[in-house]
């Protein structure tokens, strides 16, 4: 069964320290790994597109990687207003689906 | 950016009535979209697949005959949620998937949904 799992389910850090997200998939053929971030009562926020084992995207303090089994997304130097709830999804080869993770919920600390 | 909207962002209605619920792609064209449900603290779940001109595609327990679906045009799909219940007050998110670049789906805002 295809399905992806996010971890930690929350974590709370302090103003500039540095962590990573983990976002583990099981997918009969992957087409693409994506990161959105979500602000409560509000839609989720295009962060990035993964396609490939060993591809890496930046944006801003996010820096997105990929492996064959897994995806971190790490934050470097966190501010407040980084807090929001992270999710991970897979797109399937076979059709336009995404599976969603359940997310992390972030918390930075001023 | 890619631009969805989502209107109207809440609706408070009795129940037995019905709600439309409109789902545009403002600065590119979208084939498919899709609905999405979330409860609180939990993640999104997919109720449908809409493709322009053609019917959508429902997910296993999802109620066609209640959620109606239209997706009329390339920049706009609705929901309609027909003799409302309070089971279905709930945070309703729409994306669309731009085909002309990337595979990505881009969310709307959502539209929060409380039925009396």
């Amino acid at each position: 069964e295809d399905q992806v799992t996010q971890s930690p389910e929350a974590l709370r850090l302090q103003e500039g320290e540095s962590s990573s997200l983990n976002c583990s998939y099981t997918v009969s053929g992957l087409r693409g790994l994506f990161w959105y971030r979500q602000d409560p009562g509000k839609g989720p926020e295009f962060l990035f597109t993964l396609y490939s084992a060993g591809e890496e995207k930046e944006k801003e303090r996010l820096k997105a990687t990929l492996t064959k089994k897994e995806s971190f997304l790490h934050i470097t130097a966190p501010k407040p207003e980084d807090s929001a709830t992270y999710l991970c999804a897979v797109q399937r080869n076979r059709d336009d689906k995404i599976i969603f993770g359940k997310g992390t919920r972030l918390h930075i600390l001023p | 950016g890619a631009v969805v909207s989502q209107h109207p962002s809440r609706v408070i209605c009795k129940s037995g009535t019905s709600v439309k619920i409109e789902c545009r792609s403002l600065d590119f064209q979208a084939t498919t979209m899709f609905w999405y449900r979330q409860f609180p603290k939990k993640s999104l779940m997919l109720m449908a697949t809409s493709n322009e001109g053609s019917k959508a595609t429902y997910e296993q327990g999802v109620e066609k005959d209640k959620f109606l679906i239209n997706h009329a045009s390339l920049t706009l799909s609705t929901l309609t949620v027909t003799s409302a219940h309070p089971e279905d007050s709930s945070f309703y998110i729409c994306s669309a998937r731009d085909v002309g670049s990337t595979d990505t789906q881009y969310f709307g805002p959502g539209t929060r949904l409380t039925v009396l």
